[in-house]
C-alpha cells in the first residue's frame, strides 16, 4: 500500500513565523501535491511538483513556497504566517510523472492554527 | 472553467439502504474522474477512478459510473452500514490541465448511516 506520511497532525504557530510541512511518501511516486482544505471552498492546490527540484504553481499559490529536494520528500513552507492561512493541509502522491495521470494518494494531513 | 457539484450536501439513512451521491462537472473533457472517502478529521481514501474511456467501476459494495456526454457520475452504495458514514468527495482530471493530473474536487457528500 502506498504510505503518505505528513509530519505533523496538529500544529500551532504565530502570525509572521515561517512554517514548514513535511510530506514523505514511500512508493517513489514522481508526483506530489499540496492541497488546503476549508469549510464551503472544497480542497485547493497550492502546488505541485513531477520531479525533483520541479514544482509548479496550482491555484492559490500566494503566501506559500515549496522545495523537493529528495523524489521522497517534497515541503509546503509558509513564508510568513497570516491567520488566513489557518486550514487543514493535505499532501498527496501519484505515481508516472508529467502527463501520465494516476490515482493520487493522500495523507491524513495537518490541521494548522496561526494565532 | 471547470466546477464539480455534489447533491445533496447532506443524507442521512437507515442501515441496510442502498444508495446513491451525484457528482456532475461542467467540462466534459476529462481525463478521469475519481471517488474519494473521508473520515473526520482524515485524509482522503481513494475509493474507485474511471478513466474517460470506462463506463463504471466497481469495488465490493461500491458502484461509480460516468456519463461523460451528460457531466455526470454518481456512486452507488449497497446495503449501507454504519461504517459507510463519512464525506465523500469526487474530482476530476481536465483534459486540459496541461497533462499535470490536477484534480478538481466537488464540496462533498457526508453521509450518515443510523443503525
Amino acid at each position: 500500500d502506498v504510505k503518505v506520511t505528513q509530519s505533523s497532525r496538529y500544529l500551532v504557530k504565530r502570525t509572521g513565523e515561517k512554517v514548514f510541512l513535511e510530506c514523505v511518501q514511500d512508493m517513489d511516486h514522481e508526483n506530489m501535491f499540496w492541497y488546503r482544505q476549508d469549510p464551503g471552498l472544497g480542497l485547493r492546490l497550492i502546488y505541485f511538483s513531477y520531479d525533483v527540484k520541479m514544482k509548479e504553481k496550482g491555484d492559490i499559490p500566494e503566501g506559500y513556497s515549496v522545495s523537493r529536494e529528495k523524489k521522497e520528500r517534497f515541503s509546503l513552507i509558509l513564508e510568513s504566517a497570516s491567520t488566513n492561512q489557518t486550514s487543514m493541509y493535505l499532501c498527496a502522491s501519484s505515481s508516472g510523472g508529467r502527463g501520465i495521470i494516476q490515482p493520487q494518494h493522500f495523507g491524513d494531513g495537518t490541521r494548522l492554527s496561526i494565532l | 472553467k471547470q466546477e464539480v457539484t455534489q447533491i445533496p450536501a447532506a443524507l442521512s439513512v437507515p442501515e441496510g439502504e442502498n444508495l446513491v451521491l451525484n457528482c456532475s462537472f461542467t467540462d466534459s473533457a476529462i481525463y478521469n474522474l475519481q471517488w474519494f472517502r473521508q473520515d473526520p478529521g482524515k485524509g482522503l481514501t481513494s475509493l474507485l477512478l474511471i478513466q474517460s474511456s470506462q463506463r463504471e467501476q466497481t469495488s465490493g459494495r461500491l458502484n461509480a459510473s460516468l456519463d461523460k456526454s451528460s457531466g455526470r457520475s454518481t456512486l452507488y452504495i449497497a446495503a449501507s452500514q454504519p461504517g459507510d458514514s463519512a464525506t465523500y468527495l469526487c474530482a476530476v482530471v481536465r483534459v486540459r490541465s496541461g497533462n499535470t493530473g490536477k484534480l478538481i474536487f466537488g464540496q462533498g457528500t457526508t453521509l450518515q448511516v443510523k443503525p
